[in-house]
C-alpha cells in the first residue's frame, strides 16, 4: 500500500491566489522530505528539501518566498504556492525517506492548473 | 556532462520481449541506486533498490550494478503491455538524508 500521500490530487486555481499541497508519511515519521517539481514529459527536477523543525532547503533557482514550505511534523510537510501564475501549472511530487536505508517513497503527485 | 545519463527513449517492445534500460553516472560518491516506474499522472513507484556492484532480481525484473563502469541497468523479462510506463534511474550517495537524483526517464511501450 501507499507510504506517502498527497491532497490534494489536483487542484485548479486563478492566477493571483495561493495554494496549498500536503505531503503525509503514512505509518513511519520522515524528518525530511523532498519536494519535486515535473514537466509534461521530462524527469522531476528536486524544488527543495523538507526538515522537520528548521528552514527548508532550497535549490539554486527556486524562490523561497514564492514556494514555502513547512515541516509542521514528523509526518506532514507542506509546499505553498503563493501568488501562482500560469507558468507554475505542473505536477508537484513529493518524497519522503523511510527505513534504515533511506529508500524514497514518492506521493502520487498534485497536478496544478493555474488560470 | 550531467551526474546521471538516460536515454529517453521511446522504446517500443513486442509483448514478451526483453528490455534492457541503462543509466551511466559520473559521481563516484553514488552509492545507492534505485528503478522507479511512473506511470502517465502518477507518482514514481519504487520497482528496485540496490547498493552494492552485481545483480538484484525481484521476479520478472534484474537490477544490475556496475560501479567500476558507473552503469545500471534493468531488465524487464517476459515484458507485458502493462509494463508500458517510463523508468527512472535514481541515485544518491551514502550521506542520510540527502536527495535523489533522477536520469531523464525511459519511455517503454509494450504492444500486445
Amino acid at each position: 500500500g501507499a507510504v506517502v500521500s498527497q491532497h490534494p490530487s489536483w487542484v485548479i486555481c486563478k492566477s493571483g491566489t495561493s495554494v496549498k499541497i500536503e505531503c503525509r508519511s503514512l505509518d513511519f515519521q520522515a524528518t525530511t522530505m523532498f519536494w519535486y517539481r515535473q514537466f509534461p514529459k521530462q524527469s522531476l527536477m528536486l524544488m527543495a528539501t523538507s526538515n522537520e523543525g528548521s528552514k527548508a532547503t532550497y535549490e539554486q533557482g527556486v524562490e523561497k518566498d514564492k514556494f514555502l514550505i513547512n515541516h509542521a511534523s514528523l509526518t506532514l510537510s507542506t509546499l505553498t504556492v503563493t501568488s501562482a501564475h500560469p507558468e507554475d501549472s505542473s505536477f508537484y511530487i513529493c518524497s519522503a525517506p523511510k527505513g534504515s536505508t533511506d529508500t524514497q517513497y514518492f506521493g502520487p503527485g498534485t497536478r496544478l492548473t493555474v488560470l | 556532462q550531467k551526474e546521471v545519463e538516460q536515454d529517453p527513449g521511446p522504446l517500443s517492445v513486442p509483448e514478451g520481449a526483453i528490455v534492457s534500460l541503462n543509466c551511466t553516472y559520473s559521481n563516484s560518491a553514488f552509492q545507492y541506486f534505485m528503478w522507479y516506474r511512473q506511470y502517465s499522472r502518477k507518482g514514481p513507484e519504487l520497482l528496485m533498490y540496490t547498493y552494492s556492484s552485481g545483480n538484484k532480481e525481484d521476479g520478472r525484473f534484474t537490477a544490475q550494478v556496475d560501479k567500476s563502469s558507473k552503469y545500471i541497468s534493468l531488465f524487464i523479462r517476459d515484458s507485458q503491455p502493462s509494463d508500458s510506463a517510463t523508468y527512472l534511474c535514481a541515485m544518491r550517495s551514502n550521506q542520510a538524508g540527502t536527495a535523489l537524483i533522477f536520469g531523464k526517464g525511459t519511455t517503454l511501450s509494450v504492444s500486445s
